[in-house]
């Protein structure tokens, strides 16, 4: 059973860079899958921000692109999100995914992780 | 990119229909037949309820159907429960090899 799992920090301060890792168990990264993060402002509706290929191709949201950076790990079967000049609208649930090889739908999910962007 | 369009709330009684619209564009909903819809309940991750704009995945109650004609897909629940009130986001692949989502749609069952 595919699982995956968010980790980071729950608070970043306003101008720093929000990292985020997330560990993929019951399955290889390296599978022909997009690997992505959503995220969901509090009490908001959801945002796709970019998602990763296993041979390293990258397409991000173009609101978000010039903060972004993404990168895989295979031997630890993780990949990670950084966004950086952080203020606090990306305060939000931030979700990872599993993509199918198109790109076009996710499945399944992380349980989601919180970051606060506070002083 | 703009997000898809979806109505704020749909609700229904046990057993009734529903159908949640999701309108967009010929750069999304249109030219592409990568329609996704998702079901989230309160403090959980979303869930993958239709792929492909009607196809369901393995495990999911064949009560849930997708279409599309034109600009606008739809997510129809038939036979409705008190265990499908929740949160209901479609998503297209666009143009621009990214994805886009609606902003959600609130179902209560009455």
């Amino acid at each position: 059973q595919v699982q995956l799992q968010e980790s980071g920090p729950g608070l970043v301060k306003p101008s720093d860079t929000l990292s985020l890792t997330c560990g993929v168990s019951g399955y290889s990264i390296s599978s022909s899958n997009w690997w992505g993060w959503i995220r969901q402002p509090p009490g908001k509706g959801l945002e796709w921000i970019g998602y990763i290929y296993y041979s390293g191709s990258i397409h991000f949201n173009p609101s978000l692109k010039s903060r972004l950076t993404m990168s895989m790990d295979t031997s630890k079967n993780q990949f990670s999100l950084k966004l950086s000049s952080v203020t606090a609208v990306d305060t939000a649930v931030y979700y990872c995914a599993r993509s199918n090889a198109a790109g076009t739908w996710f499945d399944p999910w992380g349980q989601g992780t919180l970051v606060t962007v506070s002083s | 990119q703009s997000a898809l369009t979806q109505p704020a709330s749909v609700s229904g009684s046990p057993g009734q229909s529903i159908t949640i619209s999701c309108t967009g564009s010929s750069s999304d909903v249109v030219g592409y037949n990568f329609i996704s819809w998702y079901q989230q309940h309160p403090g959980k991750a979303p869930k993958v309820m239709i792929y492909e704009v009607s196809n369901r995945p393995s495990g999911v109650s064949n009560r849930f159907s997708g279409s599309k004609s034109g600009n606008t897909a739809s997510l129809t629940i038939s036979g409705l429960q008190a265990e499908d009130e929740a949160d209901y986001y479609c998503s297209s692949y666009t143009g621009s090899t990214t994805v886009v989502f609606g902003g959600g749609t609130k179902l209560t069952v009455l």
